[in-house]
């Protein structure tokens, strides 16, 4: 049973650029939350998808935009990528209706911004 | 968002049990607390939670106080592998399945 996966495992972008990074979740799984990891601090929510849509946001501003595939997989997208976005992005998939009290995490994908 | 108050650090010996504490005292009737650990180069892990009443699994138990203003974390022996930053996290039922981390307590596991 494949857990939730994400890709790339690291990335090196500039700022100004935009970036694209992806999640498959936990098989089963149909809800995914995107969360932002600066160092030495602990996981910031961004916004979670469910059934396609943007369910909940946290306290992010719109360049951080996502979306939801069929299959449940996600994306995350940055755009005017600032160096303050040099962070761990992590991707977490639950089930609605099910055990929605465990989040399964991914390993992340550690984004620098040049 | 509720917040909860950890100690930045804590260690251990190998083999004897730790206790994480954590102070939660705006806690909500809804809220459930929950703990997660991160090990180094890892995404965050799932360990315990509960709402009103003490937990117990195979990694570790959760002890809530009565007022539910906080909680602790027992690991009843602690291996290397527990080395970890262990996080506790009011999730309000309310406002859907999200987490709001604080920044954790660094657990190391003296050998």
């Amino acid at each position: 049973d494949a857990g939730v996966t994400q890709s790339p495992t690291h990335l090196i972008k500039t700022r100004g650029q935009q970036v694209t990074l992806r999640c498959s979740p936990k098989s089963g799984h149909d809800t995914v939350s995107w969360y932002q990891q600066a160092l030495g601090q602990g996981p910031q929510f961004i916004f979670q998808y469910y059934e396609e849509e943007e369910r909940q946001r946290g306290n992010f501003p719109d360049r951080f935009s996502g979306h939801q595939f069929p299959n449940y997989s996600s994306e995350l997208n940055v755009n005017a990528l600032l160096l303050g976005d040099s962070a761990l992005y992590l991707c977490a998939s639950s089930l609605v209706g099910g055990n929605t009290d465990t989040q399964y995490f991914g390993p992340g994908t550690r984004l620098t911004v040049l | 968002d509720a917040k909860t108050t950890q100690p930045n650090s804590m260690e251990s010996n190998e083999e004897e049990p730790v206790h994480l504490p954590c102070n939660h005292s705006t806690i909500s009737g809804t809220d459930y607390i929950h703990w997660y650990r991160q090990l180094p180069s890892q995404g965050p892990e799932y360990v315990i939670h509960g709402l009103t009443s003490n937990v117990n699994n195979r990694m570790a138990s959760l002890a809530i106080a009565e007022d539910r203003k906080s909680s602790t974390l027992i690991l009843h022996r602690a291996t290397l592998r527990d080395a970890a930053v262990y996080y506790c996290i009011l999730r309000d039922v309310r406002a859907g399945n999200q987490f709001y981390f604080g920044t954790g307590t660094s657990l190391t596991v003296i050998p």
